[in-house]
């Protein structure tokens, strides 16, 4: 079957850098996506990664290891606004997106 | 502004009834998406359409239809519905469905079957 886990929920405190990890068992693999959604919000687009590697985008990156059916997005200089849900996906055979139940994080002061 | 429209944002319903639940876009995307989320679970795909005229089956699609008859608009049916239809739906779109291009979510409909 199709499967992505991630963490829950996870607490940071302002100002400091997290980590959030994602791994997936997916029939095919075309790319792994990275969404923030805030409390009652739509989900909004993070990140795309196809290839092994990091990719940077000011305060967040995303790193992808296909080998290891992984990927980790990373938040640095923490806000208080960045207190979200981060929501894993990938992108199937048929390009369906499966996607992880999110990881909660909160940030504290 | 560009963007997709849902309605209604929150609507409380009988079980047993029927209520359809709207999407518009207006960024000419060909492939649309109705999503449900539910605490503790990810996003689900109810149907997708990949273009206008086509459609096509998800993960959880019992209960629920589609249509696509033009570019833009994307409507989600429940023909009868159920307590455990109580949910929060998105629906979604992208450039085309055969790519892996961003997904653009609307504002979401909170709906609930007592």
């Amino acid at each position: 079957g199709q499967n992505i886990d991630q963490p829950t929920e996870m607490t940071a405190t302002e100002g400091a850098i997290v980590q959030i990890n994602c791994t997936y068992q997916t029939s095919g693999f075309n790319g792994l996506f990275w969404y923030q959604q805030h409390a009652g919000e739509a989900p909004t687009f993070l990140s795309y990664n196809v290839l092994d590697g990091l990719e940077e985008k000011g305060r967040f990156s995303s790193f992808l290891s296909r080998s290891k059916g992984y990927s980790y997005l990373l938040l640095k200089e923490l806000q208080m606004k960045d207190s979200a849900s981060y929501l894993c996906a990938v992108a199937d055979s048929n390009y369906q997106l499966i996607w992880g139940a999110g990881t909660k994080l909160i940030i504290k002061p | 502004i560009a963007g997709i429209t849902q309605a209604p944002t929150s609507q409380i319903l009988a079980a047993g009834r029927r209520m359809t639940l709207r999407c518009t876009q207006d960024m000419r995307h060909n492939a649309m998406y109705w999503y449900r989320q539910d605490l503790g679970l990810g996003l689900r795909l109810i149907h997708y359409s990949n273009t206008a005229g086509t459609t096509g089956k998800g993960e959880v699609p019992d209960g629920y239809s589609v249509s696509r008859a033009n570019t833009d608009d994307f409507p989600l049916t429940l023909a009868s519905a159920v307590p455990s239809q109580t949910s929060v739906y998105f629906c979604a779109s992208r450039r085309t469905g055969g790519d892996t291009g961003e997904l653009f979510f609307g504002e979401g409909s909170r709906l609930t079957v007592l």
